[in-house]
């Protein structure tokens, strides 16, 4: 079992829809959590952090965490064809982070 | 703002060749690390630092050499190439903070070719 899994993939949404990305992990130890995003050939982008149980909003994003449940998600709303791209949800623990595979998200207008 | 640079951006070198990734960041952040993503999957750590002369491994540190003799420098060696080690490198950076919490912050990454 991986340290943190995300959703296989490809996502694909229409145009002004809700995109959710999911991430389950297996350290219960793990302190932070993160979002990044990374289109073809670039560097990984943070969009979200959040550390405590419970929602994060930041613009069009939202972050969920839920400790007990080993669960963190991503949620997108209006979706918009510039999100299309690769999403990482890493999990950090004593001073080093573990990133899942990434959930490609595709936004079709 | 330089923020955090890698050099070289590309690279090919030949199988059994030493090889320096570089690392720069100019925002005296504590930490430091290297990562490595290969096609189809996510980030893979290789080593990373907490602070100056103090380096960890990672998840898949063998065949790799780290160096930190200064707060913004981080230096990656292959000591003998491979051609498994071709792949896109990218250095991280991010801040210690009171809360035990931080952000990492990516270079633009160094695409290594092993032939």
């Amino acid at each position: 079992q991986k340290e943190v899994e995300q959703n296989s993939g490809p996502l694909s949404v229409p145009e002004g829809a809700i995109a959710s990305l999911n991430c389950t992990y297996s350290d219960r130890g793990s302190q932070s959590f993160f979002w990044y995003r990374q289109y073809s050939g670039k560097s990984p982008e943070l969009i979200m952090f959040i550390y405590s149980n419970g929602d994060k909003e930041d613009g069009r994003f939202t972050a969920q965490l839920n400790k007990a449940s080993q669960y963190v998600s991503l949620l997108i709303r209006d979706s918009q064809p510039s999100d299309s791209a690769t999403y990482l949800c890493a999990v950090r623990n004593a001073g080093k982070s573990t990133f899942g595979d990434g959930t490609t998200l595709t936004v079709k207008p | 703002d330089a923020g955090i640079t890698q050099s070289p951006r590309y690279k090919i070198t030949e199988t059994g060749r030493q090889v320096t990734l570089m690392c720069h960041q100019t925002w005296s952040h504590s930490y430091m690390f290297w990562y490595r993503q290969d096609l189809g999957h996510g980030l893979r750590l290789i080593y990373y630092s907490a602070a100056a002369d103090i380096t960890d491994k990672g998840e898949v540190p063998d065949g790799y050499v780290v160096s930190r003799s200064k707060t913004e420098n981080f230096p990656l060696t292959l000591e003998s190439a491979t051609r498994s080690q071709t792949s896109v490198y990218f250095c991280a950076s991010s801040a210690e903070k009171a809360s035990g919490n931080y952000e990492q912050y990516f270079g633009p990454g160094t695409r290594l070719t092993v032939t």
